[in-house]
């Protein structure tokens, strides 16, 4: 079965803090992404990655930085925490190709900057 | 552009009883994918059922099955039977086949609570 773990499921960060939030996963996915999930707004797309070092913008990614430089890790940065990025945050992966390859999801993090 | 509506912010539904969460989709690609995925209130996101869009028979999976319109673009998930381990938030997306869309991306709808009732 495929493993994608987050490494925290709950944080707490003060204002103006640089904020890591890292993923694994154990199935040499090619496909890594961070989402962040509000009630009303499903989920959006803050950044994907599709290869090593490789990175696009999603959605929302002002506010955001991410790394990928392994493949099994993709780390997502709030280079200055503010309160508006309280949030539950999700990381997936995919294999690369194919369409019809589901996204496999890590358990999430609670994020609250205070 | 691609995008997902889910209408139905809340639903209920019986125990024992089926139930159709609704989905409507937009894309301008031929070949593309749909999922549906449950989130139970311990948040993880679970892997539900696939529609490919050259699929010519509805999937299923156990109890859950997918209504699949593809003129009226839409993708409709129906679970049979209601069980209380149902009740949680449920989404779909979608896909577009990367080879043609230039893009990894998966579109997400802003979800349907459903409460099953005992």
């Amino acid at each position: 079965d495929v493993k994608v773990t987050q490494s925290s499921r709950y944080l707490v960060k003060r204002t103006g803090e640089k904020v890591f939030l890292e993923c694994v996963q154990d199935m040499d996915h090619e496909n890594m992404f961070w989402y962040r999930q509000d009630p009303g707004l499903g989920l959006r797309l803050i950044y994907f990655s599709y290869d090593v070092k490789m990175k696009e913008k999603g959605d929302i990614p002002e506010g955001y930085s991410v790394s990928r430089e392994k493949k099994e890790r993709f780390s997502l940065i709030l280079e200055s925490a503010s309160t508006n990025q309280t949030s539950m945050y999700l990381c997936a992966s995919s294999p690369g190709g194919l369409s019809n390859q589901p996204q496999h999801f890590g358990d999430g993090t609670r994020l609250s900057i205070l | 552009a691609q995008k997902i509506t889910q209408t139905q912010p809340g639903m209920f539904v019986q125990e024992k009883e089926a139930v159709t969460l609704d989905c409507t989709y937009d894309t301008s690609d031929q070949s593309y994918g749909l999922f549906w995925y449950k989130q139970p209130s311990s948040g993880e996101m679970i892997f539900l059922i696939y529609q490919g869009s050259y699929d010519e028979q509805n999937a299923t999976e156990g109890r859950y099955s997918l209504n699949f319109q593809k003129a009226r673009k839409s993708a409709n998930l129906v679970i049979s039977a209601s069980q209380l381990g149902d009740s949680a938030m449920y989404f779909c997306a979608m896909r577009e086949d990367p080879y043609s869309s230039g893009t990894y991306k998966y579109i997400f709808g802003t979800g349907t609570r459903l409460k099953v009732l005992a």
